[in-house]
C-alpha cells in the first residue's frame, strides 16, 4: 500500500464505548497529525507527533488519547465521547519541518458517529 | 487567534474560469497552501506560495500578496471532475497549519 491509510473508514459508537482509530503511512515521513473535520467548519489540529514525540496537544479533551508507537503508525483512542464529537477524523503525515513546504499528505479519514 | 476567510460556495460552467479568494489574519506567516477535497476523500495538495506572486501549475494557478493577507486559487478550463471543496491553509510556524472552512465549487455542464 502507498500513502496514508486510515481504519476504520466508518465507526458508530455509544457514549460509553471505547474504540480506536488507526493511521498508517508508507511514505517514510517523520511527522504525523490528527485533524478533526466537522461540517462547514475549518479543519482543527488536534495532535502532532515528530519522530514519535508529541509536540502539540491543542487543548483537546482527555477523552481523546493519541498514541504514536513508531513513525509509521498513529492511533487515536476514544472513550466516553459526546455526540458533538461526531466528525471526520483525518490523519496526515509530512516529511519533516526543515524541508521547505512541509506538505501534508492526508488519509481519507474515519467518519465517527457518537450516539 | 487565526482567521482565514473564503467563500462558502461557488458555481461555474464547464470550460469556464473560477477564482477562489482567501484572506487571512494570522499571528505568523510561513507559507500558504491550497488543498482539494472531493466528497468522502482525502484532501490533496494543490499549491504552495511563500513569496508574493503567481504560481502556475497546468490549469490551476495560485497567487499570494503577503502585505494584503490575500491569496486566490484560479481554476481554468473547468471540468466536471473539478467539483470539490477547496481549502485554503496558512502555516504560521514550523508545522502548524490553520485552515479556512473551505469553498465548495460546483461545475455545471
Amino acid at each position: 500500500e502507498t500513502g496514508v491509510t486510515q481504519t476504520p473508514r466508518h465507526l458508530v459508537m455509544g457514549m460509553t464505548n471505547k474504540k480506536s482509530l488507526k493511521c498508517e503511512q508508507h511514505l517514510g515521513h517523520n511527522a504525523m497529525y490528527w485533524y478533526k473535520q466537522s461540517a462547514k467548519k475549518p479543519l482543527e489540529l488536534m495532535f502532532v507527533y515528530s519522530l514519535e514525540e508529541r509536540v502539540e496537544n491543542n487543548s483537546v479533551p482527555s477523552r481523546f488519547s493519541p498514541e504514536c508507537p513508531n513513525s509509521s503508525h498513529l492511533f487515536l483512542h476514544l472513550h466516553t465521547l459526546q455526540p458533538e464529537d461526531s466528525a471526520l477524523y483525518l490523519c496526515a503525515s509530512s516529511q519533516d519541518w526543515s524541508s521547505g513546504a512541509n506538505v501534508l499528505t492526508f488519509g481519507a479519514g474515519s467518519r465517527l458517529t457518537v450516539l | 487567534g487565526q482567521n482565514i476567510d473564503q467563500p462558502t460556495e461557488m458555481t461555474a460552467t464547464e470550460g469556464a474560469i473560477v477564482q477562489i479568494n482567501c484572506t487571512y489574519q494570522t499571528s505568523g506567516f510561513n507559507g500558504l497552501f491550497w488543498y482539494q477535497q472531493h466528497a468522502g476523500e482525502a484532501p490533496t495538495f494543490l499549491s504552495y506560495n511563500v513569496l508574493d506572486g503567481l504560481e502556475e501549475k497546468g490549469r490551476f494557478s495560485s497567487f499570494l500578496s503577503r502585505s494584503k493577507g490575500y491569496s486566490y486559487l484560479l481554476l481554468k478550463e473547468l471540468q466536471m471532475k473539478d467539483s470539490a471543496s477547496y481549502l485554503c491553509a496558512v502555516r504560521d510556524g514550523d508545522y502548524k497549519l490553520s485552515f479556512g472552512a473551505g469553498t465548495t465549487v460546483t461545475v455545471r455542464a
